[in-house]
């Protein structure tokens, strides 16, 4: 069964970093492209970043050069590391495997960022 | 980039009855890339659609997916009572950009 898991989610002071992790399981991680995707508060779902199968990057503009996202094919772990994290960066923070389409079709359960001070 | 609009952003429906949701795009979206997503409280979305029309695994047949162009749409056949929560559509565009709409929420009249 594909799983996905993520973790490193916290309270962190605006202006401070985190890093975001998630374990995948049940695919051949390495072949598929991976998604990041918040939500806010009560608000709907926004799209973050991507990383395709090759390392190659794409990132929504609100999160470009401060947020970096990267993979470990041998640990089959998908990572977000984000710096310079402002106060509209709180979100459930979700890893989603990438499908053909261009769509999602596993996320896994989401991790909390709070940035306040 | 493509804006994504969804309606109506509340629909207040039965068990039983018949859920149509509205999604529509500020630009033409290819069919291959529009997909609809469901949400419940508390949880992870979950691919419902892809391709516009095609139901993603495990997914039942009153969910349907239809449209073209900048016009899509969800339809439930008969709404079940697991079947409320918030729908989101989402497409691929030119721009090499992901969007969603801002969500319909289906509640139970």
């Amino acid at each position: 069964e594909v799983h996905l898991v993520e973790s490193g989610g916290g309270l962190v002071q605006p202006g401070g970093s985190l890093r975001l992790s998630c374990a995948a399981s049940g695919f051949t991680f390495s072949t598929y492209w991976m998604h990041w995707v918040r939500q806010s508060p009560g608000k709907g779902l926004v799209w973050v970043s991507r990383i395709n199968s090759d390392g190659s990057t794409l990132y929504a503009d609100f999160v470009k050069g401060r947020f970096t996202i990267s993979r470990d094919n041998a640990k089959n772990t998908l990572n977000l590391q984000m710096d310079s994290l402002r106060a509209e960066d709180t979100a459930v923070y979700y890893c989603a495997k990438g499908a053909s389409y261009h769509g999602m079709d596993v996320w896994g359960q989401g991790t909390t960022v709070t940035v306040s001070s | 980039e493509i804006v994504l609009t969804q309606s109506p952003g509340t629909l207040s429906l039965s068990p039983g009855e018949r859920a149509t949701l509205s999604c529509r795009a500020s630009q033409s979206v290819s069919t291959s890339y529009l997909a609809w997503y469901q949400q419940k409280p508390g949880q992870a979305p979950r691919l419902l659609i892809y391709h516009a029309s095609s139901r993603a695994t495990g997914i039942p047949d009153r969910f349907s997916g239809s449209g073209s162009g900048t016009d899509f749409t969800l339809t439930i056949s008969r709404l079940e009572p697991e079947d409320f929560a918030v729908y989101y559509c989402q497409q691929y565009g030119s721009s090499a950009m992901y969007t969603f709409g801002q969500g319909t929420n289906l509640e139970i009249k």
